[in-house]
């Protein structure tokens, strides 16, 4: 069975600096990986995924993930934190059994931002 | 362009009693999923709905049912609440065998 593991719980970045969230994954065949953040009260945002191919992915304001094969790691990156990112971000992998489809999330990290 | 859609917002019940909510996909997305996610947790998946069939399920008891209509909207039903039954209820919607899933805003459940 696939899971996922987001080891930070909470982290706390100044407004300008750069950050790094950290998400491990157990699954046996080649994964789907996504993130996604979630704002106080609503939904999911879809930040950016992997399928396949190059392995640093490209997201939505400014974020990037990279995909490790060999650690089973898909961090979360970007250069420089706005105010405006603080939220709870979500690592997911996706599993298929024919066409069915879920996500399996980690607990998620509550990103906080000091100006 | 409509995004994923879900009603109501907000829901308080009592234990024991039922509830019903309500998700529309986004357009042209045929398949829909569900989720819970309880306070301070990531999402669990609930079921996935094509075809007005239950194609998959998550560990959720038999409380926990749904269904799909043909214009792919879909229902979530929950029997006799309990305590624990509070979280938010989250629908995504996709194609079918697609990868990504977009999600509604959700409905916020409260059981007293």
């Amino acid at each position: 069975a696939q899971s996922v593991t987001q080891p930070d719980i909470h982290i706390t970045v100044s407004e300008g600096a750069s950050l790094e969230l950290r998400c491990n994954y157990s699954y046996g065949a080649t994964p789907y990986l996504f993130w996604y953040v979630q704002s106080p009260g609503q939904g999911l945002q879809l930040l950016l995924k992997y399928f396949s191919g190059d392995t640093l992915v490209q997201g939505i304001k400014g974020f990037e993930a990279e995909f490790k094969r060999s650690q089973s790691s898909f961090n979360l990156r970007k250069p420089s934190v706005h105010w405006s990112d603080a939220a709870e971000y979500f690592c997911a992998v996706g599993a298929w059994a024919g066409t069915a489809s879920k996500l399996t999330f980690g607990t998620g990290t509550r990103l906080q931002v000091t100006l | 362009d409509a995004g994923v859609t879900q009603s109501p917002t907000h829901l308080i019940k009592t234990r024991g009693q039922q509830v019903t909510l309500r998700c529309s996909p986004k357009s042209g997305h045929d398949t829909v999923s569900w989720y819970q996610q309880a306070l301070g947790q990531g999402p669990q998946f609930i079921f996935q709905y094509y075809e007005e069939e239950e194609r998959q399920r998550g560990n959720f008891p038999d409380r926990f049912s749904g269904h799909q209509f043909p214009n792919y909207s879909s229902e979530l039903n929950v029997n006799a609440l309990l305590l624990g039954d509070s979280a938010l209820y989250l629908c995504a919607s996709s194609l079918v065998g697609g990868e990504t899933q977009y999600f509604g805003p959700g409905t916020r459940l409260l059981v007293l």
